[in-house]
């Protein structure tokens, strides 16, 4: 168990809808990350946020917006869902400094949407 | 731009034996992290060991090794006495050292299928 909690675990809708896809990261971490995959493009960066704030940008479709609550969670919103957003999305989060920074990235299990 | 190379698609090794994953990098960084994760089926991302760019030795995790090479911007990794249960996708992966703000960055990964 990373700590990392992603819900919902699998969701399955049509072309044209919204969703919503929620994080909270581990006890105390203030970084989270979001990363797609998908078969044909693997790991994808999506975006980050710091304690609050966007921090980096990676392949992020405008059709996609995400934020970081002042509780630290996290939300991906995918809207016009189109049949190449099928894919698993992951949230990953990171510790924010200190003698508990290790650098490395610990994972939720995914949520895998399905557009059909 | 840093990118992550992943030479070897797949790969398979009998029970018990020794394989070795590659993974090259390139980056104009000095200090950095990489790691190497392990997805299973199940999809969850698991963190299998860890090196910081500053430390000459090799990292060792029970079964795991690495081989970093920093001039050759090389990092393989070793699976010792390998188990049925290693058999996953593998996923080498680079972070730039910058406090707060940094994104892992994947190769596309090696499927490795550890044979009876």
């Amino acid at each position: 168990d990373s700590g990392v909690t992603q819900t919902p675990k699998h969701l399955i809708t049509a072309t044209g809808q919204r969703v919503t896809l929620r994080c909270s990261p581990r006890s105390g971490d203030l970084s989270v990350y979001w990363y797609q995959q998908s078969l044909d493009q693997g790991l994808q960066f999506l975006i980050q946020y710091y304690n609050g704030e966007e921090r980096a940008k990676g392949n992020i479709l405008e059709r996609f917006s995400a934020q970081q609550f002042p509780d630290l969670h996290s939300e991906l919103n995918l809207s016009s869902l189109e049949l190449g957003d099928s894919a698993l999305y992951f949230c990953a989060s990171r510790g924010g400094g200190g003698t508990l920074y290790t650098g490395e990235l610990f994972f939720g299990e995914g949520s895998r949407l399905t557009v059909l | 731009a840093q990118t992550v190379t992943q030479s070897q698609p797949e790969m398979s090794v009998q029970e018990a034996e020794t394989v070795t994953l590659s993974c090259t990098y390139d980056t104009s960084e000095n200090n950095y992290y990489l790691f190497w994760y392990k997805q299973p089926p199940s999809r969850q991302m698991i963190l299998v060991i860890r090196q910081e760019a500053y430390k000459q030795q090799n990292a060792t995790e029970n079964r795991f090794s690495v081989n970093f090479q920093k001039a050759a911007k090389s990092f393989s990794l070793k699976i010792s006495d390998s188990q049925l249960g290693d058999t996953a996708m593998y996923f080498c992966a680079f972070m730039r050292e910058g406090g707060s703000q940094g994104n892992l960055i994947f190769g596309k990964g090696t499927k490795l299928s550890v044979k009876p």
